[in-house]
């Protein structure tokens, strides 16, 4: 059963454009979630994460937006730059063990 | 700083051998969690240590264990391989119990033939 869920799988955005990510998740007991950006040969790095009593956070370029009724949150991006050409991966935590769904390919084109 | 540091990077082992790999955390952090992924999809939990004392295990089989070691260092040691446990091999670490921002090394690929 996977908990954690990235329905597309990948993702083409125009440079200067917004990119959007959706992610929906099962468990309302998911206390924090996270988004990772990961690089071939690299691990996944931290980008921005969103306690479940919030509804939306903000750090440079990068929004997340979390609809707790809904079970859906979602990474803006703006503007997207080709730098930004990665796998992104929602991930969700719960005690102590954080849940990733499958990932989102974005490629951003110049 | 050194950030989290795995080794080996790359591995190939023959099924039904052993293989340990190693992680050496954030200095500092506490907790080391480790994740086995495979390709086309996200990072699965296999375990979590904070303070030498395992917190959490994923669902995997009992060929995989781990431990913690005083100085934090942590092994995930993997028995009787199969083909299936081919993968990229994920340490993190963090401080305490935050509940987010975890730092991943880049991983072991891990091959079994």
């Amino acid at each position: 059963d996977q908990q954690v869920k990235q329905n597309s799988p990948s993702l083409s955005v125009q440079e200067g454009r917004i990119s959007i990510l959706n992610c929906d998740y099962t468990n309302s007991m998911f206390d924090y979630f996270l988004w990772y950006k990961k690089y071939p040969a690299e691990g996944p790095t931290f980008l921005i994460s969103i306690s479940s009593i919030k509804d939306k956070n903000e750090d440079g370029r990068f929004t997340v937006f979390l609809n707790k009724s809904a079970k859906h949150l979602s990474l803006h991006i703006v503007p997207s730059q080709p730098g930004d050409s990665a796998v992104y991966f929602c991930a969700a935590t719960s005690y102590d063990k954080v849940i990733f769904g499958p990932g989102t390919s974005l490629s951003v084109i110049p | 700083d050194a950030g989290v540091t795995q080794s080996p990077t790359h591995l190939i082992k023959t099924r039904g051998q052993h293989v340990t790999l190693r992680c050496s955390p954030i200095s500092g952090h506490k907790s080391v969690s480790w994740y086995q992924q495979v390709l086309g999809q996200g990072p699965q939990f296999i375990f979590q240590y904070y303070e030498k004392e395992e917190r959490g295990r994923g669902n995997f089989p009992d060929r995989f264990s781990a431990r913690q070691f005083p100085n934090y260092s942590s092994e995930l040691n993997v028995n009787a391989l199969l083909l299936g446990d081919s993968a990229l091999y994920l340490c993190a670490s963090r401080a305490g119990h935050t509940n987010y921002g975890y730092t991943f090394g880049s991983g072991t690929r891990l091959t079994v033939v």
